[in-house]
């Protein structure tokens, strides 16, 4: 069964710098996301990714980040310059109908 | 603006029993409305999902939730609980195919021997 991917499943950084985590959505699929789960609270949205283009981004989803389609395959989420508040565990998902999710990156910044 | 609430933060029952967790639904639209599940250290996994067809939806691992307009609910229940059911359950919003999915706070499910 074709599944949404995630690298890396871990990724430690320092403040400040620069990090980019990496999704392969299911090949079909048209609509890209990406949310997060701040440890012990609820998932949510941060930005939602169609036609090479954002369609919907959340407040949260401010000018220290950005997705992009590199290629055919990769859906990415770069943060500039993280903060210890990014530390969370990230889902990319795709949807042809219901959205996938993968089995997320956990973020920790320190 | 849509939004979802989850009843319970933490449910517990023992093996066999029925499990009940409860999910209220606001939102201007016709909504879809889902059921996710996340085990320990594990990612998101769809457990069912309604989308104005049926009320009654069926899911996986014996799961099911009936979409009740009238209450603005949408419970999840399953006769007879067994210890692989325990986890964290999220009820899930959603305006629009493609629109984005907004979580309600989680459930977690606990299941006694």
């Amino acid at each position: 069964e074709p599944e949404v991917t995630q690298t890396p499943s871990h990724q430690v950084t320092q403040m400040g710098q620069e990090v980019i985590l990496r999704c392969v959505p299911i090949s079909n699929h048209l609509y890209f996301y990406w949310y997060r789960q701040i440890l012990g609270q609820k998932v949510e949205f941060l930005v939602s990714f169609y036609n090479n283009e954002i369609s919907e981004k959340s407040e949260i989803f401010d000018d220290q980040f950005s997705v992009e389609r590199p290629d055919g395959s990769n859906f990415t989420l770069k943060i500039r310059s993280t903060k210890l508040e990014d530390s969370a565990m990230y889902f990319c998902a795709s949807t042809y109908y219901e959205q996938y999710f993968g089995p997320g990156t956990r973020l920790t910044v320190t | 603006a849509q939004s979802v609430t989850q009843l319970d933060s933490h449910v517990s029952v023992s093996e066999g029993t029925p499990v009940l967790l409860r999910c209220n639904y606001s939102s201007s639209y016709s909504p879809s409305l889902f059921w996710y599940v996340q085990h320990p250290n594990k990612g998101l996994q769809l457990l069912l999902k309604y989308t104005s067809a049926a009320t009654l939806v069926k899911g996986i691992n014996g799961f099911e939730a009936e979409f009740k307009k009238s209450e603005t609910s949408f419970h999840l229940t399953k006769p007879s609980a067994h210890m692989s059911d325990a986890a964290e359950y999220f009820c899930v919003v959603s305006n629009s195919q493609g629109g984005k999915l907004i979580f309600g706070q989680g459930t977690e499910l606990s299941v006694k021997p």
